[in-house]
């Protein structure tokens, strides 16, 4: 099975602090995804990668970074923390298939963010 | 652009009732993916199914049950007999060519009471 790891299940960081939040997936996919998921406002997207020191912005980058320097490691960068940042955040991988995701995304458990 | 709608936020049901989950989805492309996810409360997504838009059979796999229809742009999805485990928050995500990524609907929270 997929394992997707994302390192802390609970973070507590004070605003202004610059945040690492890192994923890492064992099964050699080359999408990886970063999404926030937010009472009523569902999972949105961040930032996602295709491919090895590749990103693409999604629909809410603003504040956040990523890098990705190795294939199963997708790291989530909050530059400096604010509150509005408190949230769950939710690390996901998949097989390529070009620009048509065709195949499922494979969940962490996600981290509870709390900025304070 | 790509949308997709889960109009009930939540829904509560007594064990052994049936209950059905809308998705209602926007797209121009012809071809696309359309996926259901679980989120139990421990928070990990877990995928449960897959269509993609030329394969409008229906499926139905123990007690979960899939009615795709691009008549109407929808993909529902149907508990038979709901058990307490059913409950979790379940997503509808729609796949489109030229995005790399999914849209996901904002969810809907099942609690099944005993």
């Amino acid at each position: 099975d997929v394992k997707v790891t994302q390192s802390s299940r609970y973070l507590v960081k004070r605003t202004g602090e610059k945040v690492f939040l890192e994923c890492v997936q064992d099964m050699d996919h080359e999408n990886m995804f970063w999404y926030r998921q937010d009472p009523g406002l569902g999972l949105r997207l961040i930032y996602f990668s295709y491919d090895v020191k590749m990103k693409e912005k999604g629909d809410i980058p603003e504040g956040y970074s990523v890098s990705r320097e190795k294939k199963e490691r997708f790291s989530l960068i909050l530059e400096s923390a604010s509150t509005n940042q408190t949230s769950m955040y939710l690390c996901a991988s998949s097989i390529s298939t070009g620009t048509l995701l065709r195949e499922p995304q494979h969940f962490g458990d996600g981290t509870r963010l709390s900025i304070l | 652009a790509q949308k997709v709608t889960q109009a009930q936020t939540e829904i509560s049901v007594v064990e052994k009732e049936d209950v059905t989950l809308d998705c209602v989805y926007e797209t121009r492309d012809t071809t696309y993916y359309l996926f259901w996810y679980k989120q139990p409360p421990s928070g990990e997504l877990v995928f449960l199914i897959r269509r993609n838009s030329f394969d409008e059979q229906n499926e139905i796999s123990g007690r979960y049950s899939w009615n795709f229809q691009k008549s109407t742009s929808s993909f529902n999805f149907t508990i038979t007999a709901s058990q307490v485990v059913d409950s979790a928050v379940y997503f509808c995500a729609l796949s489109g060519p030229n995005a790399g990524k999914s849209t996901f609907g904002d969810g809907t929270t099942l609690t099944v009471k005993p």
